[in-house]
């Protein structure tokens, strides 16, 4: 069984100043690791994963994350946020011995607002 | 771009009814997946279904809770008589197959049980 806890429920932060969202895990087994985005009215998209290589993965609009195994966290940065990435940010973890499918554990979720 | 639809994006309905969540998943994917997420929780999984079955379920998928998919092309969740702990933000999901591969979410239906 997996349990992930994001430490902060809400990130208050201005405007081209960075973000950093916390995500840690417990698994008995590897997981895969991913963060969601979820915008206002919208469903939960994708914005990046880690399966296996390089610990730090990115987004396409600027996000990163490092996967650290020795402290079980895959935390999600942003050195510079818009108005836009105001949104609620899921860190969520998938059993890697799995051989189909792929069940989700997510995380509670971060509120980031972002202030001009 | 393709994307997961559900209907309707928000339901009321009386304890005790029956309620139907629909979902249209990505054409080309095999599996589908229902999360919910009760108000100020987290999102948590209640089933996954492959090859017009159920390949996992929660604790939480016990015998009120059904899926189906009729038609090839719908896929839906049924609560046969909904309680008030029911009330929450129903999400599906399709992936392709693979446990890494990303899971596409709808953008959610909110049942109100009252």
């Amino acid at each position: 069984a997996q349990s992930v806890t994001q430490l902060d429920s809400q990130v208050p932060v201005f405007e081209e100043a960075p973000v950093e969202l916390r995500c840690n895990y417990s698994s008995s087994v590897s997981v895969y690791l991913f963060w969601y985005v979820q915008y206002p009215n919208q469903g939960l998209q994708l914005l990046l994963k880690y399966l296996s290589g390089s610990t730090l993965v990115e987004s396409i609009n600027g996000f990163e994350a490092e996967f650290n195994k020795s402290q079980t966290s895959f935390h999600l940065r942003k050195p510079s946020v818009h108005i836009s990435d105001t949104a609620e940010y899921f860190c969520a973890v998938s059993d890697m011995g799995r051989t189909a499918g792929n069940k989700l554990t997510f995380g509670g979720g971060t509120r980031v607002l972002v202030k001009p | 771009e393709p994307e997961v639809t559900q209907t309707p994006s928000h339901q009321v309905t009386q304890m005790g009814q029956e309620v139907i969540l629909r979902c249209v998943p990505i054409s080309n994917h095999l599996y589908f997946y229902w999360y919910r997420q009760i108000l100020g929780q987290k999102v948590e999984f209640l089933v996954s279904f492959y090859n017009n079955e159920i390949s996992e379920k929660s604790e939480i998928f016990d015998d009120q809770f059904s899926v189906e998919r009729p038609d090839g092309s719908n896929f839906t969740l049924k609560i046969r008589s909904t309680k008030l702990e029911d009330s929450a933000m129903y999400f599906c999901a399709s992936s392709e197959q693979g446990p890494n591969t990303e899971a596409f979410f709808g953008q959610g239906t909110r049942l109100t049980v009252v």
